[in-house]
């Protein structure tokens, strides 16, 4: 069965700071690696999706990697504002016929202005 | 273009109760989710669908239901509503099940009493 952990559950930086969350996964035989943003009281907003083909993806200050064979995808996030502040989950779809998402539990990041 | 919409944003009901959780998506979406999330849980499958007239079970089906009579709805029904479904529950939607990104909705804060 997929697991899916985030590690650690929670981050404080100072503002400006470019900063690393990781994203561990137990089985590598995945279609793609979705990651998202959650505001308190919000929904989740995708910010990123990698394909299996894939090695990252980019979208402004925000860069995922994707290591397939270790099971681990990191989000790096350039020069973080307070804006940034927010729980960061990452998902990974297995493959398999009509295969579901699996989370982690998520990582809250706070920024210090 | 709206996304995903979900009613009612907060909920209390009682032991006993029932309800219904609407979700309505504009993007022509085949597929569609309810997830439930709980602190520290991350989230958890309930039902799912591939198009209107199919759902099936996800993760964390029991004492809920699902319908799917067009594309754009798919409530979740709650039947004898329990402490333990005190959560807060995230309509979502995707082109298709691989290699596209779910789409969520604010999400509905149910609490039962």
């Amino acid at each position: 069965k997929q697991e899916v952990t985030q590690i650690p559950a929670a981050l404080s930086v100072p503002e400006g700071e470019n900063l690393v969350l990781n994203c561990s996964f137990t089985d590598s035989a995945i279609y793609n690696l979705q990651w998202f943003r959650q505001d308190p009281g919000k929904g989740l907003t995708s910010l990123l999706l990698i394909q299996s083909s894939q090695r990252e993806q980019t979208s402004g200050r925000l860069n995922a990697s994707l290591d397939k064979s270790s099971g681990r995808s990191t989000l790096y996030i350039a020069a973080s504002q307070p804006g940034d502040s927010a729980t960061y989950l990452c998902a990974v779809r297995p493959t398999g016929a009509n295969s579901k998402l699996t989370f982690g539990k998520g990582i809250t990041l706070s920024v210090r202005p | 273009n709206a996304g995903v919409t979900q009613t009612p944003k907060f909920r209390i009901l009682k032991i006993g109760q029932s309800m219904t959780l609407q979700c309505t998506q504009d993007m022509n979406h085949n597929y569609m989710y309810w997830y439930r999330q709980d602190p520290g849980m991350g989230l958890k499958l309930i039902y799912y669908s591939v198009g209107a007239g199919i759902t099936d079970k996800g993760e964390v089906p029991n004492g809920y239901n699902v319908s799917r009579s067009t594309t754009e709805d798919f409530p979740l029904r709650l039947e004898l509503a329990a402490p333990s479904q005190t959560s807060v529950y995230f309509c979502a939607s995707s082109y298709s099940m691989v290699g596209y990104e779910q789409y969520f909705g604010p999400g509905t804060r149910l609490t039962v009493t």
